[in-house]
């Protein structure tokens, strides 16, 4: 069964502090995405990366960056944590290829973060 | 700037009786997708409607697509508590190969 695992389901961080979020696939999959995800809100798109060492800005970027150094492990980071950054962020995979307009996205569990 | 609406925001009912959740644009959309996302886990792809009118059947969940390929909408029969969860449509912008727009969402909850 395909599986993307993100690597904490909860995170309590403080003010100022850098955070990492780490993502990883194993169903070979060229796109790989961050979202947050905030109610009444949708899911909003931070980055997301079709390639290795490749990424590309979503609506909402500031205060984030990622690193894409192998296919399958894609890696949110928040520089320097606020509490607006408080949040669910979801990571997706997907196929590049073919009718790419209706890849699905995979999506893993999610993880909560808190920043206090 | 393309958007999809989704409504109602929120419908809770009881279990056995039918309802409908609707996800609407003003802009063209080559597809659309919907996912339901149960607490604590992440969306997960039901359907994807391609074709104007296209309808699409999941067990007792019916997917249309409007014929403009502005809309659609989820026709739920005979609900269950496990059809609780949240529903969200997505679809691909026109210049974009690989992001999804997606609707904020209908929570869905199903009373025993």
């Amino acid at each position: 069964d395909v599986k993307v695992t993100q690597s904490s389901r909860y995170l309590v961080k403080r003010t100022g502090e850098k955070v990492f979020l780490e993502c990883v696939q194993d169903m070979d999959h060229e796109n790989m995405f961050w979202y947050r995800q905030d109610p009444g809100l949708g899911l909003r798109l931070i980055y997301f990366s079709y390639d290795v060492k490749m990424k590309e800005k979503g609506d909402i970027p500031e205060g984030y960056s990622v690193s894409r150094e192998k296919k399958e492990r894609f890696s949110l980071i928040l520089e320097s944590a606020s509490t607006n950054q408080t949040s669910m962020y979801l990571c997706a995979s997907s196929l590049l290829g073919g009718d790419i307009f209706n890849q699905p996205q995979h999506f893993g569990d999610g993880t909560r973060l808190s920043i206090l | 700037t393309q958007l999809l609406e989704q409504s109602p925001q929120f419908l809770s009912i009881q279990e056995g009786e039918n309802l409908t959740v609707y996800c609407n644009s003003s802009s063209v959309f080559s597809s659309l997708q919907w996912y339901r996302q149960e607490p604590g886990e992440g969306p997960v792809l039901l359907v994807t409607v391609v074709t104007g009118g296209e309808v699409k059947k999941l067990k007792r969940l019916t997917f249309q697509f409007g014929d403009a390929r502005k809309d659609s909408s989820l026709h739920i029969t005979a609900a269950q508590p496990g059809d609780t969860g949240l529903y969200l449509c997505a679809g691909p912008p026109g210049v974009s190969n690989y992001q999804l727009i997606w609707g904020a969402g209908t929570k869905l909850i199903i009373k025993p």
